[in-house]
């Protein structure tokens, strides 16, 4: 039982690149998250899902893209990537009263 | 709108209590975490409280007032490991897992 895994660990990006970051969970789990950790502020969700087939807008959305073709996945993608997107992302699996968390991906984008 | 409210910084000496403070205001109340984020790694789960009271967990405890929006985590025998950031997270929907997180507050534990 491995939890929450994401990869890669760590990736440099140029701006206008496209990059997936990806989160596999084996808990089951319904409900998914990806956030964001910028310095000295807490964590801000992007988008999740409540199930597979469905997705939804956190409260900073732009410039990501996620889809959830199976309960085990939740890809983040970053279609063109621009500076401000230079973030510790990270995954988090729900369970009964509390989330999981991946170990989170260190984006540089130059 | 969500909002919370940690101290930024606190600094305590090893083997002495600190408790540290999170206000809300959000638009709903469905149960308040506590998370430990040791630098460069992910948070881990500490505390989750939904009704009044204090919670205890061997060092650490949590308590949550509802009606004051209020909630503290106290670290008992503080270890030179407690040094970290505790993120307090409120979830403001029956939704599993749709949380708002505080800003974090970075914990300091000196010799």
């Amino acid at each position: 039982n491995a939890g929450v895994t994401q990869t890669p660990k760590f990736h440099i990006l140029k701006t206008g690149q496209s990059m997936t970051l990806q989160c596999a969970q084996d808990m089951n789990h319904g409900y998914l998250s990806w956030y964001r950790q910028d310095p000295g502020m807490g964590l801000r969700r992007i988008h999740y899902s409540v199930a597979a087939g469905i997705t939804d807008k956190g409260e900073v959305p732009d410039g990501y893209v996620v889809s959830r073709s199976k309960t085990e996945n939740f890809p983040l993608t970053l279609e063109s990537a621009t500076r401000s997107q230079t973030s510790v992302y990270f995954c988090a699996s729900m369970g009964e009263e509390t989330q999981y968390f991946g170990p989170g991906t260190r984006l540089l984008v130059l | 709108g969500q909002n919370i409210d940690q101290p930024t910084e606190m600094t305590a000496t090893e083997g002495a209590i600190v408790q540290i403070n999170c206000t809300y205001q959000t638009s709903g109340f469905n149960g308040l975490f506590w998370y430990q984020q040791h630098a460069g790694e992910a948070p881990t789960f500490l505390s989750y409280n939904v009704l009044d009271g204090l919670e205890e967990k061997g060092r650490f405890s949590s308590f949550l007032s509802r009606s004051k929006g209020y909630s503290y985590l106290l670290l008992k025998e503080l270890q030179m490991k407690d040094s970290a950031s505790y993120l307090c997270a409120v979830r403001d929907t029956p939704n599993a897992g749709k949380s708002t997180f505080g800003d974090g507050t970075t914990l300091t534990v000196k010799p």
